[in-house]
């Protein structure tokens, strides 16, 4: 099935500090590709939607300055939380569409621990 | 507004048969998701319903009324691997799926 690849798995960062994460979609072109937040015990919370070549849609509450995703290709799009804080640690979690099937893939998810 | 419902916490026993039920209010709809989630992992892909009916993957079936916009996740057989959350989503007519809360689902021998 269809690959979605998630960098890095985990990374530890110093409080002021930005930290980029990568999604890739491995064998299919991803038109949107959605970023979601998990905090412990929790579901998914969805953070933007990203669509090829425009800007990120963010949810409700979500900081745009802070969370600044990039969609810059069909294969790849980045999340870079700017100026990370102790609060910002969490699972992030990205996930890519097949627009024809409208079937959702998931990267394996990067755990961001601020210290 | 858009909402999903699926129960909170469910416990079966090992060989058994469970049935996690969801039901969901979208604005317009192009289908149902099942994921299936261990802790600390990302969700993984189960079922995808967007026609009435049952859909049968092996140990797993997901059934879907668009009329009583209801959906339900059939675990056969349950092994203890199958000790997660169970993750339901709708999927609204712009394509944004709006996520449920997940149910935990608990498996004692």
């Amino acid at each position: 099935g269809a690959v979605v690849s998630q960098h890095p798995s985990r990374v530890i960062c110093k409080s002021g500090t930005s930290v980029k994460i990568e999604c890739r979609s491995l064998d299919f072109q991803a038109t949107t590709m959605f970023w979601y937040r998990q905090f412990p015990k929790k579901s998914l919370m969805l953070m933007a939607t990203s669509n090829e070549g425009s800007k990120a849609t963010y949810e409700q509450g979500v900081e745009k300055d802070k969370f600044l995703i990039n969609h810059a290709s069909l294969t790849l799009s980045t999340l870079t939380v700017t100026s990370a804080h102790p609060e910002d640690s969490s699972f992030y979690i990205c996930s890519a569409s097949i627009r024809e099937t409208g079937e959702l893939f998931f990267g394996e998810g990067s755990r961001l621990t601020v210290l | 507004g858009q909402n999903i419902d699926q129960p909170t916490e469910m416990t079966a026993t090992e060989g058994a048969i469970v049935q996690i039920n969801c039901t969901y209010q979208t604005s317009g709809f192009n289908g149902l998701f099942w994921y299936q989630q261990h802790a600390g992992e990302a969700p993984t892909f189960l079922s995808y319903n967007v026609l009435d009916g049952l859909e049968e993957k092996g140990r797993f079936s997901s059934f879907l009324s668009r009329s009583k916009g209801y959906s339900y996740l059939l675990l056969k057989e349950l092994q203890m691997k199958d000790s997660a959350s169970y993750l339901c989503a709708a999927m609204d007519s712009n394509y944004q799926l709006i996520w449920g809360a997940g149910t935990k689902l608990i498996i004692k021998p």
